[in-house]
């Protein structure tokens, strides 16, 4: 167990619906980061927050948003949603943002897009 | 751009045999690091080794061991004694040692390789 919680483990909903995924980081992690993983593009990073701000920013779409709360909690918004967004989106957290630090990843969200 | 690459998609070991997987990384970079991730079928990424590129020495983790060679950007993963266990999706990534102007640890991942033990 990494310390890194993620809900919900399964997602199912259909196209043009918009979803929510939640990630709790490691305690005492500042840094977040969201990943998704397809068969066809393999592991993608997303966006990465530090203590509530946006750090880095990767492959993600303009319909997905993301946002990291005081408490640290991070929820990553998913809209407009298509057939090709069904992946498993990981959350991983790590305790600084320009550190040294190994990043620990959750147990990741299935989300099936029907 | 970094780049990670492994060239094996599927491997197979029998059972207390020993496997070698290949990752090669392209960087510019002199200060970074270097992991393997498992991802059994569970789907959770686990870190299995961890290696910094100004440590010479190779890095070890009970029956897991790197082949580290910094100069032809190599870093391959040996697993002793395979167990049924091991059987999982292992991933190579690349983080930069982040200086003044990048303050982020995104990390590069390769495309995986798939490994089965087989009894």
């Amino acid at each position: 167990d990494s310390g890194v919680t993620q809900t919900p483990k399964h997602l199912i909903t259909a196209t043009g619906q918009r979803v929510t995924l939640r990630c709790s980081p490691r305690s005492g992690d500042l840094s977040v980061y969201w990943y998704q993983q397809s068969l066809d593009q393999g592991l993608q990073f997303l966006i990465q927050y530090y203590n509530g701000e946006e750090r880095a920013k990767g492959n993600i779409l303009e319909r997905f948003s993301a946002q990291q709360f005081p408490d640290l909690h991070s929820e990553l918004n998913l809209s407009s949603l298509e057939l090709g967004d069904s992946a498993l989106y990981f959350c991983a957290s790590s305790p600084a943002a320009g550190g040294t630090d190994t990043q620990y990843f959750g147990p990741g969200t299935r989300l099936t897009v029907l | 751009a970094q780049t990670v690459t492994q060239s094996q998609p599927e491997m197979s070991v029998q059972e207390a045999e020993t496997v070698t997987l290949s990752c090669t990384y392209d960087t510019s970079e002199n200060n970074y690091y270097l992991f393997w991730y498992k991802q059994p079928p569970s789907r959770q990424m686990i870190l299995v080794i961890r290696q910094e590129a100004y440590k010479q020495q190779n890095a070890t983790e009970n029956r897991f061991s790197v082949n580290f060679q910094k100069a032809a950007k190599s870093f391959s993963l040996k697993i002793s004694d395979s167990q049924l266990g091991d059987t999982a999706m292992y991933f190579c990534a690349f983080m930069k040692f982040p200086g003044r102007e990048t303050s982020y640890d995104k990390v590069i991942f390769g495309p995986g390789t798939s490994l089965s033990v087989i009894p």
